[in-house]
């Protein structure tokens, strides 16, 4: 089975300052790692994705990710913290192909003016 | 290219009675997917469907929920009864079905269910 693990459900931050949001996966096959974000009343919107190609996936909005296969970690970073990246960021795990995603708990970051 | 669209963004109900929910995918795409998002919980899978064929059902609670995609296109997710418990978004995905590559699934808006 896949699982995912997002380490704090909230985490604020400053305007400017780096965001690092936490994941660890637990998987008995090479996993497929993605972040989504969700803006309030809204869906689900892919950040990015690791497919086993880079081990630094870079996605949109300025964020990107490192798989480190040694810590079982997909943590997602962005060097410099937008008022508009206050949202709900969601960490998922899944299987190569068109099966389902198993999501993290989420984290809700706030960014303070 | 148009997006997920699901209806009713919102509906208030009470316990036991019965409630649906409509997605349509984003055109061409074979595999659609429902997921439930209790508050404070990331989505969970209820049902996927390639074309009008189930592919996953295995956490969807039968005994109150079903779904179909009768012309593999449209799907409808239904609830009979409510319970308390199903207060929750309703999610839609899709995507299409290429082989040897990722697919990346597109979510709709969603749906709120207010069981009171």
């Amino acid at each position: 089975a896949q699982s995912v693990t997002q380490l704090g459900s909230h985490v604020s931050v400053s305007e400017g300052a780096l965001v690092l949001l936490r994941c660890n996966y637990s998987s008995s096959v090479p996993p497929y790692l993605f972040w989504y974000v969700q803006y309030p009343n809204q869906g689900l919107q892919l950040l990015l994705k690791y497919t086993s190609a880079a081990t630094l996936v870079k996605g949109i909005n300025g964020f990107e990710a490192e798989f480190k296969k040694s810590e079982t970690s997909f943590h997602l970073t962005k060097p410099s913290a937008h008022m508009s990246d206050a949202a709900e960021y969601f960490c998922a795990v899944g299987p190569f192909g068109n099966e389902k995603l198993t999501f993290g708990t989420g984290t809700r970051l706030t960014i303070i003016p | 290219e148009a997006g997920v669209a699901q209806s009713p963004r919102y509906k208030i109900i009470e316990k036991r009675q019965s409630v649906a929910f409509w997605c349509n995918p984003i055109s061409g795409h074979a595999t659609l997917y429902w997921y439930q998002q209790i508050l404070g919980q990331g989505p969970k899978l209820l049902i996927q469907f390639q074309n009008n064929g189930v592919v996953d059902d295995s956490q969807l609670p039968k005994d109150r929920f079903s779904a179909e995609r009768l012309k593999g296109v449209d799907s409808t997710l239904k609830i009979q009864p409510a319970k308390l418990e199903d207060s929750a978004v309703y999610l839609c995905a899709s995507s299409s079905v290429r082989l040897a590559v990722y697919n990346e699934q597109f979510f709709g808006p969603g749906t709120r269910l207010t069981v009171l």
